[in-house]
């Protein structure tokens, strides 16, 4: 079955330590994103992914960090500059960059750093 | 810069019909969807207008005027699974999305 993998489904680390959160997808889809979605709030995009070795950072990008070395994977690291990192962290993909298709979403990693 | 508005709650009886408005202001525009998502879930996509005008797709229809930049989800003939959060969110550049804070949705026996 084709779709998007986010593992694990809860992560919890102590500040001041680096995290890193896997999104895997095998939909053949050029354009990955990042969001995260805090409670009562709206999703926030952290970054954003047109094509292999290239991204682009969205709103909230400042304490995080990508890579897109393969078109099947955008893992998202926060690091410890990230000064609120608890939160719900989705991964989403589209099947092209240039129209503005649907997104389809991850089951998400929900962080919790103490 | 982009403003995007919803209700933040809404409750409504099951078999009965809801509509969950969403207003924004956006300096481009390039579509608006609508997402559905339970809690503790992803969101999945419902509809998607670029177009002035309704469309239906089963037991939901979504509306667009680009003029009044409004948009609204129709949800008829309630049923309990659909007490979810409505995300609506619009597409300015093509590359990514920009969400409202999405409308809390109780449907109730």
């Amino acid at each position: 079955d084709g779709g998007i993998t986010q593992s694990p489904k809860y992560l919890f680390r102590k500040e001041g330590q680096n995290v890193t959160l896997s999104c895997e997808q095998n939909l053949n889809h050029d354009a990955m994103y990042w969001y995260r979605q805090d409670p009562g709030q709206g999703l926030r995009l952290i970054y954003y992914s047109q094509i292999v070795n290239d991204f682009q950072k969205g709103d909230i990008a400042e304490g995080y960090s990508v890579s897109r070395e393969k078109k099947e994977s955008f893992p998202l690291t926060v690091t410890s500059a990230q000064k609120n990192p608890t939160a719900f962290y989705l991964c989403a993909s589209s099947i092209s960059r240039e129209a503005p298709y649907e997104q389809y979403f991850g089951p998400g990693t929900r962080l919790t750093v103490t | 810069g982009q403003n995007i508005d919803q209700p933040t709650e809404m409750t409504a009886t099951e078999g009965a019909i809801v509509q969950i408005n969403c207003t924004y202001q956006t300096s481009g525009f390039n579509g608006l969807f609508w997402y559905q998502q339970h809690a503790g879930e992803a969101p999945t996509f419902l509809s998607y207008n670029v177009l002035d005008g309704l469309e239906e797709k089963g037991r939901f229809s979504s509306f667009l005027s680009r003029s009044k930049g409004y948009s609204y989800l129709l949800l008829k003939e309630l049923q309990m699974k659909d007490s979810a959060s409505y995300l609506c969110a619009i597409s300015n550049s093509g590359y990514a999305l920009n969400f409202g804070k999405g409308t809390s949705l109780l449907v109730t026996p």
